[in-house]
């Protein structure tokens, strides 16, 4: 969904990086999930905020932070990277006030950490 | 924390009907059952979704038996364009309203 983008859409790193995963979206929605998918699997979920002061932890958040700087912004962040952390990351958007509570994702960002 | 089981594969026919079942046996009486499809490695994108009557959209029918502990998501003319990873979720509403994806469906449409 063109709505709803990510940066970098892929990135290369070595294990110990620090890495920033940027998503913005300009659907005006209130809440943002950040998801990791590993090969052949479903999405897991990271972490979610339902608004800018509000982070919440997903089943998987050990190794990950993040940061909601505004209502269209939340960021990822892989404080020191590590090779079981490759795995293609999903941002997500919805509504807290469309009564379907669908959840809009961007293309996604394929990460490596050699 | 309701899951769901979903057949790894299934072919069909291209025009003819994809039923693609999922079992959610410990759904709670609050939690919808929600269907996502992923096309290659795009993110996913939404289907339809349910709490315990049938629905119907542009897209696709699902139908969720009486207990709610199953549901089949239908395609009633799979294109090849339909060839994807579907995924039946099952929305928690007591904790965030998060989804809770499965391994999801592989359905291959055949010309």
């Amino acid at each position: 969904d063109a709505d709803v983008t990510q940066t970098p859409r892929n990135r290369i790193t070595k294990t110990g990086k620090r890495i920033m995963l940027e998503c913005s979206q300009t659907k005006g929605h209130d809440r943002m999930y950040w998801y990791r998918q590993d090969p052949g699997l479903g999405l897991q979920l990271i972490y979610y905020s339902f608004d800018v002061k509000d982070i919440n932890k997903g089943e998987i958040s050990d190794g990950y932070s993040v940061s909601r700087q505004a209502q269209a912004k939340f960021s990822l962040s892989l404080e020191s990277a590590i090779p079981n952390q490759t795995a293609l990351y999903f941002c997500a958007t919805s509504d807290s006030g469309a009564p379907n509570r669908e959840q809009f994702f961007g293309p996604g960002t394929r990460l490596t950490v050699l | 924390d309701a899951k769901t089981t979903q057949p790894p594969s299934m072919d069909c026919a291209e025009g003819r009907a994809a039923n693609l079942p999922c079992n959610h046996s410990t759904i709670s009486g609050n939690e919808y059952v929600y269907w996502y499809r992923q096309i290659h490695s795009q993110g996913p994108q939404y289907i339809i979704h349910g709490l315990k009557n049938n629905e119907t959209n542009e897209m696709a029918s699902l139908i969720i038996t009486e207990d709610r502990k199953s549901s089949t998501l239908i395609l009633p003319h799979a294109t090849l364009r339909d060839t994807a990873v579907y995924y039946c979720i099952v929305r928690v509403v007591n904790t965030g309203n998060q989804f809770y994806f499965g391994t999801g469906t592989s359905l291959t449409v055949i010309p």
